[in-house]
């Protein structure tokens, strides 16, 4: 059965510094993986996917991820956080060798970006 | 271009009464798909419907039912309410059923 984990709770930055959000995934085949963030008292809005090709995929408001397939691992990144990025985030990962299977979530990492 | 909506925001329910919740997805978007997000927990993945048919189904009794309509959109029924289904109700919808999901701004349930 696929997985994903998210090992830390909160992750606290400073303004202007860089951010990694981890993200760590558990699937029988090659991994389809999302992240979405979720402000307060909102659904969740898509930031980018990995399917194929190249490992390193930059997706909305200057986030990115890389895949790292030996290390089953899809770390969400940003170079210069801002405070308007705190928020929650969440990894999720679909098996698409396994048929129609659901998108799997992750707890969720409470983001905290200090001015 | 309207993206995922959701009826109604808010709810607050008694135990043991029925609920109905609403969804209409992305335009050009056939498959939703609803989610039940408890505090502090990640969506959790109720079922799915694309051509008005339950196609995937996650860990949940059969108090949670739903319907597609032919317009694409969606219903999420929850029967007989406990305590512990207090939540937010999202639903996502994507075209087809590989293809990225987006998301409502969900509904607040409380049962009381």
């Amino acid at each position: 059965a696929q997985s994903v984990a998210q090992p830390e709770d909160q992750v606290n930055v400073a303004e202007g510094n860089p951010l990694t959000v981890k993200c760590t995934y558990s699937v029988s085949g090659n991994p389809y993986l999302f992240w979405y963030v979720q402000y307060p008292n909102r659904g969740l809005q898509f930031l980018l996917k990995y399917i194929t090709g190249d490992n390193l995929v930059k997706g909305s408001y200057g986030f990115e991820a890389e895949f790292n397939k030996s290390q089953t691992s899809f770390h969400l990144k940003k170079p210069s956080a801002l405070v308007s990025d705190s928020a929650l985030y969440f990894c999720a990962v679909r098996d698409p060798n396994s048929g129609n299977t659901p998108l799997v979530f992750g707890k969720g990492t409470r983001l905290s970006v200090i001015a | 271009d309207a993206g995922v909506t959701q009826s109604p925001t808010h709810l607050i329910k008694t135990r043991g009464q029925q609920v109905t919740l609403r969804c209409s997805p992305k335009s050009g978007h056939d498959t939703v798909s609803w989610y039940q997000q408890a505090l502090g927990q990640g969506p959790q993945f109720i079922f799915q419907y694309y051509e008005e048919e339950e196609r995937q189904r996650g860990n949940f009794p059969d108090r949670f039912s739903g319907h597609q309509f032919p317009n694409y959109s969606s219903e999420l029924n929850v029967n007989a309410l406990l305590l512990g289904d207090s939540a937010l109700y999202l639903c996502a919808s994507s075209f087809e059923v590989f293809h990225e999901q987006f998301f409502g701004p969900g509904t607040r349930l409380t049962v009381l």
